[in-house]
Protein backbone atom coordinates (compact mmCIF):
# COMPACT_ATOMS: atom_id res chain seq x y z
CA UNK A 1 0.00 0.00 0.00
CA UNK A 2 0.91 3.57 -0.60
CA UNK A 3 1.96 5.52 2.17
CA UNK A 4 0.82 9.25 2.21
CA UNK A 5 2.98 11.14 5.09
CA UNK A 6 2.04 14.69 5.59
CA UNK A 7 3.68 17.27 7.57
CA UNK A 8 3.60 19.63 9.48
CA UNK A 9 0.47 18.02 11.23
CA UNK A 10 -0.17 21.35 12.96
CA UNK A 11 0.04 24.71 11.40
CA UNK A 12 -1.14 27.89 13.07
CA UNK A 13 -0.56 30.60 10.73
CA UNK A 14 -1.23 34.48 11.36
CA UNK A 15 -3.79 35.65 8.89
CA UNK A 16 -2.83 37.23 5.64
CA UNK A 17 0.41 35.17 5.58
CA UNK A 18 1.38 32.14 3.60
CA UNK A 19 1.21 28.90 4.27
CA UNK A 20 2.56 25.61 2.97
CA UNK A 21 1.70 21.83 3.80
CA UNK A 22 4.04 18.88 2.33
CA UNK A 23 2.81 15.76 1.28
CA UNK A 24 5.23 12.95 0.43
CA UNK A 25 4.08 9.51 -0.91
CA UNK A 26 6.17 5.91 -0.36
CA UNK A 27 6.49 5.40 -3.84
CA UNK A 28 6.02 7.43 -7.43
CA UNK A 29 2.23 8.45 -7.71
CA UNK A 30 2.95 9.09 -11.49
CA UNK A 31 -0.04 6.41 -13.14
CA UNK A 32 1.15 4.36 -16.38
CA UNK A 33 -1.16 6.76 -18.12
CA UNK A 34 1.11 9.64 -17.47
CA UNK A 35 -1.34 11.35 -15.01
CA UNK A 36 0.00 11.63 -11.78
CA UNK A 37 -3.55 11.09 -8.99
CA UNK A 38 -2.56 13.26 -6.26
CA UNK A 39 -5.71 15.07 -4.72
CA UNK A 40 -5.55 17.61 -1.65
CA UNK A 41 -9.03 18.07 0.63
CA UNK A 42 -10.20 20.42 2.77
CA UNK A 43 -12.20 19.48 6.01
CA UNK A 44 -14.13 22.82 7.70
CA UNK A 45 -15.38 22.38 11.35
CA UNK A 46 -17.74 20.22 11.11
CA UNK A 47 -18.25 19.96 7.51
CA UNK A 48 -17.59 17.23 4.57
CA UNK A 49 -14.70 16.86 2.84
CA UNK A 50 -14.19 18.92 -0.12
CA UNK A 51 -11.81 18.72 -2.79
CA UNK A 52 -9.44 21.67 -3.14
CA UNK A 53 -6.99 20.18 -5.95
CA UNK A 54 -7.36 17.20 -8.19
CA UNK A 55 -4.13 15.89 -9.98
CA UNK A 56 -1.41 17.35 -8.09
CA UNK A 57 -2.60 21.47 -9.57
CA UNK A 58 -6.43 21.03 -10.99
CA UNK A 59 -7.85 23.69 -8.90
CA UNK A 60 -11.78 23.13 -8.40
CA UNK A 61 -14.17 25.40 -9.75
CA UNK A 62 -14.88 28.23 -6.64
CA UNK A 63 -11.48 27.30 -4.78
CA UNK A 64 -9.65 30.97 -4.65
CA UNK A 65 -5.98 31.26 -6.56
CA UNK A 66 -4.47 31.62 -3.70
CA UNK A 67 -4.51 28.17 -3.15
CA UNK A 68 -2.42 26.05 -5.48
CA UNK A 69 -1.04 22.53 -5.85
CA UNK A 70 2.85 21.55 -7.36
CA UNK A 71 5.33 18.79 -7.14
CA UNK A 72 5.74 15.83 -8.88
CA UNK A 73 6.97 11.99 -8.24
CA UNK A 74 6.97 11.53 -4.86
CA UNK A 75 6.93 15.23 -3.10
CA UNK A 76 3.96 17.34 -3.27
CA UNK A 77 2.88 20.81 -1.58
CA UNK A 78 -0.08 22.57 -0.93
CA UNK A 79 0.30 26.81 -0.59
CA UNK A 80 -1.81 29.59 0.72
CA UNK A 81 -0.49 32.59 -0.18
CA UNK A 82 -2.53 34.21 2.02
CA UNK A 83 -4.20 32.85 4.86
CA UNK A 84 -7.81 33.89 5.39
CA UNK A 85 -10.15 32.60 8.39
CA UNK A 86 -12.05 30.37 6.24
CA UNK A 87 -8.76 28.37 5.76
CA UNK A 88 -9.57 27.50 9.06
CA UNK A 89 -9.55 23.53 8.78
CA UNK A 90 -7.73 20.22 8.02
CA UNK A 91 -5.98 19.14 5.14
CA UNK A 92 -5.55 15.78 3.53
CA UNK A 93 -3.30 14.68 0.42
CA UNK A 94 -4.68 11.72 -0.85
CA UNK A 95 -3.55 9.13 -3.93
CA UNK A 96 -5.49 7.39 -6.47
CA UNK A 97 -2.77 6.41 -8.65
CA UNK A 98 -2.16 3.08 -7.07
CA UNK A 99 -5.24 1.13 -5.52
CA UNK A 100 -6.68 -0.51 -4.02
CA UNK A 101 -6.48 0.95 -1.33
CA UNK A 102 -6.94 4.47 -2.01
CA UNK A 103 -4.88 5.95 0.79
CA UNK A 104 -5.15 9.78 2.47
CA UNK A 105 -2.45 11.39 4.36
CA UNK A 106 -2.88 11.97 8.43
CA UNK A 107 -4.23 15.57 7.88
CA UNK A 108 -3.18 18.94 8.18
CA UNK A 109 -4.71 21.22 10.64
CA UNK A 110 -4.35 24.94 9.70
CA UNK A 111 -5.52 27.01 12.83
CA UNK A 112 -5.10 30.76 12.88
CA UNK A 113 -2.48 31.99 15.58
CA UNK B 1 -25.64 20.42 -9.17
CA UNK B 2 -23.99 17.20 -7.88
CA UNK B 3 -25.91 16.15 -4.89
CA UNK B 4 -24.84 12.92 -2.57
CA UNK B 5 -27.14 12.20 -0.02
CA UNK B 6 -25.90 9.34 3.16
CA UNK B 7 -28.74 7.71 5.01
CA UNK B 8 -29.27 4.71 7.38
CA UNK B 9 -26.23 5.22 10.34
CA UNK B 10 -27.47 4.98 14.21
CA UNK B 11 -26.27 2.93 17.31
CA UNK B 12 -26.02 -1.08 16.83
CA UNK B 13 -24.85 -3.30 19.34
CA UNK B 14 -21.22 -5.28 18.24
CA UNK B 15 -21.48 -8.26 16.46
CA UNK B 16 -25.16 -6.52 14.36
CA UNK B 17 -25.83 -5.51 10.77
CA UNK B 18 -26.25 -2.21 9.44
CA UNK B 19 -27.22 -0.63 5.76
CA UNK B 20 -26.06 2.73 4.20
CA UNK B 21 -27.16 4.24 1.56
CA UNK B 22 -26.53 7.20 -0.82
CA UNK B 23 -28.35 8.66 -3.08
CA UNK B 24 -27.09 10.49 -6.21
CA UNK B 25 -28.11 13.29 -8.53
CA UNK B 26 -26.99 15.63 -10.79
CA UNK B 27 -24.36 13.31 -12.99
CA UNK B 28 -24.43 10.20 -15.07
CA UNK B 29 -24.59 8.20 -11.76
CA UNK B 30 -24.18 4.28 -13.98
CA UNK B 31 -20.74 6.00 -15.67
CA UNK B 32 -19.15 6.80 -11.98
CA UNK B 33 -16.99 4.63 -9.51
CA UNK B 34 -18.35 5.02 -6.28
CA UNK B 35 -16.55 4.97 -2.78
CA UNK B 36 -17.80 4.92 0.93
CA UNK B 37 -15.13 6.71 2.80
CA UNK B 38 -14.93 6.70 6.86
CA UNK B 39 -13.86 9.15 9.35
CA UNK B 40 -13.89 7.87 13.04
CA UNK B 41 -14.10 10.66 15.96
CA UNK B 42 -11.32 12.87 15.73
CA UNK B 43 -9.54 10.51 13.23
CA UNK B 44 -8.74 11.25 9.43
CA UNK B 45 -10.02 9.81 6.36
CA UNK B 46 -10.21 5.98 5.71
CA UNK B 47 -11.06 4.74 2.33
CA UNK B 48 -13.50 1.56 2.62
CA UNK B 49 -14.97 0.32 -0.09
CA UNK B 50 -15.74 1.16 -3.98
CA UNK B 51 -17.81 0.02 -6.24
CA UNK B 52 -17.65 0.25 -10.46
CA UNK B 53 -20.07 1.94 -12.41
CA UNK B 54 -21.40 -1.37 -14.03
CA UNK B 55 -21.06 -3.28 -10.50
CA UNK B 56 -18.45 -5.25 -11.89
CA UNK B 57 -15.86 -4.89 -9.68
CA UNK B 58 -15.67 -4.08 -6.20
CA UNK B 59 -12.51 -3.75 -3.79
CA UNK B 60 -12.46 -2.94 -0.37
CA UNK B 61 -10.20 -2.10 2.62
CA UNK B 62 -8.49 -4.87 4.14
CA UNK B 63 -10.07 -3.59 7.64
CA UNK B 64 -13.52 -4.70 5.59
CA UNK B 65 -13.11 -7.36 3.43
CA UNK B 66 -15.38 -10.30 4.41
CA UNK B 67 -17.88 -8.03 6.90
CA UNK B 68 -19.10 -5.01 4.41
CA UNK B 69 -20.70 -5.51 1.43
CA UNK B 70 -20.70 -2.49 -1.35
CA UNK B 71 -22.93 -2.74 -4.30
CA UNK B 72 -25.45 -0.12 -6.54
CA UNK B 73 -28.45 0.24 -8.28
CA UNK B 74 -28.42 2.34 -10.94
CA UNK B 75 -32.24 2.56 -11.61
CA UNK B 76 -32.51 4.42 -7.90
CA UNK B 77 -28.74 6.27 -8.45
CA UNK B 78 -27.73 4.79 -4.89
CA UNK B 79 -25.27 2.68 -3.74
CA UNK B 80 -25.42 0.55 -0.82
CA UNK B 81 -22.93 -0.46 1.75
CA UNK B 82 -23.98 -3.56 3.98
CA UNK B 83 -22.31 -3.73 7.23
CA UNK B 84 -22.14 -7.08 8.98
CA UNK B 85 -20.09 -8.30 12.42
CA UNK B 86 -19.84 -4.86 13.06
CA UNK B 87 -17.19 -3.77 15.77
CA UNK B 88 -16.70 -0.52 17.71
CA UNK B 89 -13.88 0.10 15.39
CA UNK B 90 -16.25 0.97 12.76
CA UNK B 91 -17.61 4.13 14.44
CA UNK B 92 -17.65 6.56 12.09
CA UNK B 93 -18.99 8.74 10.15
CA UNK B 94 -19.75 6.99 6.77
CA UNK B 95 -19.36 9.08 3.51
CA UNK B 96 -19.60 8.43 -0.33
CA UNK B 97 -17.94 10.04 -3.05
CA UNK B 98 -17.62 10.11 -6.88
CA UNK B 99 -15.29 8.73 -9.27
CA UNK B 100 -11.38 8.48 -9.37
CA UNK B 101 -10.72 11.65 -7.54
CA UNK B 102 -13.32 11.97 -5.43
CA UNK B 103 -14.53 15.27 -6.50
CA UNK B 104 -18.38 15.22 -4.52
CA UNK B 105 -18.79 14.20 -1.30
CA UNK B 106 -22.05 13.67 0.97
CA UNK B 107 -22.67 15.06 4.46
CA UNK B 108 -22.56 11.73 6.06
CA UNK B 109 -24.02 9.04 8.16
CA UNK B 110 -22.90 8.35 11.83
CA UNK B 111 -22.48 4.75 12.56
CA UNK B 112 -21.90 3.90 16.75
CA UNK B 113 -21.07 0.44 17.47
CA UNK B 114 -21.51 0.44 21.24
CA UNK B 115 -23.40 -2.31 23.76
Amino acid sequence: DVVMTQSPLSLPVTLGQPASISCRSSQSLVHSDGNTYLHWFQQRPGQSPRRLISKVSQRDSGVPDRISGSGSGTDFTLKISRVEAEDVGIYYCMQSTHWPPYTFGQGTKLDIK
Amino acid sequence: QVQLVESGGGVVQPGRSLRLSCGASGFNFNTYTMHWVRQAPGKGLEWVAAVSGDESHKYYADSVKGRFTISRDNSLNTVFLQMNSLRPEDTAVYYCSDGDSFGFWGQGTLVIVSS
